[in-house]
């Protein structure tokens, strides 16, 4: 079945540096979701990718969809400690979510 | 606006009993799946409940059990409890269209003792 992985599982930051996962997937996705999770809480959707190459801005944050729909990565500018949390890329389609392990982000003040 | 609403939010059962969670899906959202997430793990994927039909199933046994009622509003049923089915379940609801995503309740925090 369909694996999704995702490194590094852990990222500690100075408030202020940048931060990137890196979401890898065993089959062509279809699309690609992300998730975040604060600690304690449940996951919320941040955006959906569903182009080859597509690219993706919310601010601060970048996603990517590679050009091969098997690889995908999200990029933090200037990291503040509001952006703490597990940060999940899933494969999805309209009947189940593939989550990777995720990434944990923690922030320095 | 509501948004998805689990209950309880937390359970302790003793192992060999059965338990039931519900669910009632956002405003507008017809589709309810559910995930089991262990500590420091991604959701799992348990199943997802479309026209009060189970349409698609996770690696999960068959001890897993479900149910949507025409509210689109959603039941899991976990018979003879192990202590491995000790966990956060959510309940994620959806509509037609993926573009805004999945969306999440609470979760109920389930410990088997």
């Amino acid at each position: 079945g369909q694996q999704v992985m995702q490194i590094p599982q852990y990222q500690h930051v100075q408030e202020g540096e940048d931060f990137t996962t890196y979401c890898n997937s065993s089959t062509t996705l279809s699309n690609i979701q992300w998730y975040k999770q604060r600690p304690g809480g449940h996951p919320v959707f941040l955006i959906q990718l569903v182009k080859s190459g597509e690219v993706k801005k919310q601010k601060r944050l970048t996603f990517q969809f590679g050009e091969a729909k098997k690889n995908s990565s999200l990029h933090i500018t200037a990291t503040q400690t509001t952006d703490v949390g597990t940060y999940f890329c899933c494969g999805g389609s309209n009947y189940k979510l593939t989550f990777g392990k995720g990434t944990l982000l923690t922030v320095n003040p | 606006d509501a948004g998805v609403t689990q209950s309880p939010t937390h359970l302790i059962k003793t192992r060999g009993q059965q338990v039931t969670l519900r669910c009632s899906p956002k405003s507008g959202h017809d589709t309810v799946s559910w995930y089991q997430q262990a500590l420091g793990q991604g959701p799992q994927f348990i199943f997802q409940y479309y026209e009060e039909e189970e349409r698609q199933r996770g690696n999960f046994p068959d001890r897993f059990s479900g149910h949507q009622f025409p509210n689109y509003s959603s039941e899991l049923n976990v018979n003879a409890l192990l202590l491995g089915d000790s966990a956060l379940y959510l309940c994620a609801s959806s509509s037609g269209t993926l573009n805004y995503g999945y969306t999440f309740g609470s979760g109920t925090r389930l410990t088997v003792v």
